[in-house]
């Protein structure tokens, strides 16, 4: 069975501070590692895909890496409006392949 | 087309009613998925639809829930006789096939069992 972990649970960064959230995996055949970005009330927003170790993805202050067995997501100079519920979710290639596993997420907070 | 769509956004009802749950995914998109998330927890799966067909349901997914998707357009959640261990926010999501594409979220029914 597929399994995503996520650390920390909650972070809470001044702006301009930088960090990383983690995400550590299980899976039988990774087809694709996701991260999503969720605000209160919200559904989950696309940020990035990830295929196989070794990859990254960049977009304004997020820059996504993947390993064999976890990926980052480094958040670089965070303003306030980065703040929110940060999800991983893996797709493996077993039995059902197009359902994706998510953590439990990261809760970022950017005070100003 | 302006993304998925999910109708009502919040919905509380008493305990022992039924709901019903739409979705309209993005047009082009012929795959159509159902999630549920509880508070502090990730989306967890439901239900798959490819074009018309269910083809996956979830060990979560007991016989009061029943999921439709009419020629392979919107779909609809229902849950009948509520209990207060339904109450959630019900997610929607659709894909392409081909691909292992990121989905695309609806915004989520919230529901409140009383």
């Amino acid at each position: 069975e597929d399994q995503v972990t996520q650390s920390p649970e909650a972070l809470r960064l001044q702006e301009g501070e930088s960090s990383s959230l983690n995400c550590s995996y299980t899976v039988s055949g990774l087809r694709g590692l996701f991260w999503y970005r969720q605000d209160p009330g919200k559904g989950p927003e696309f940020l990035f895909t990830l295929y196989s170790a070794g990859e990254e993805k960049e977009k304004e202050r997020l820059k996504a890496t993947l390993t064999k067995k976890e990926s980052f997501l480094h958040i670089t100079a965070p303003k306030p409006e980065d703040s929110a519920t940060y999800l991983c979710a893996v797709q493996g290639s077993g039995g059902s392949n197009y359902k994706l596993t998510f953590g439990k997420g990261t809760l970022l907070t950017v005070n100003p | 087309d302006t993304g998925v769509s999910q109708d009502p956004r919040h919905k509380i009802t008493k305990r022992g009613q039924n709901v019903t749950f739409r979705c309209d995914p993005i047009s082009e998109h012929n795959r159509l998925y159902w999630y549920r998330q509880t508070l502090g927890q990730g989306p967890e799966f439901l239900t798959y639809f490819q074009n018309e067909a269910q083809l996956e349901k979830s060990r979560l997914l007991s016989d009061r829930f029943s999921a439709e998707r009419p020629k392979g357009s919107f779909s609809t959640l229902e849950i009948q006789r509520t209990e207060q261990g339904d109450s959630a926010m019900y997610l929607c999501a659709s894909s392409t096939s081909g691909a292992n594409y990121g989905y695309t979220f609806g915004s989520g029914t919230r529901l409140t069992v009383v």
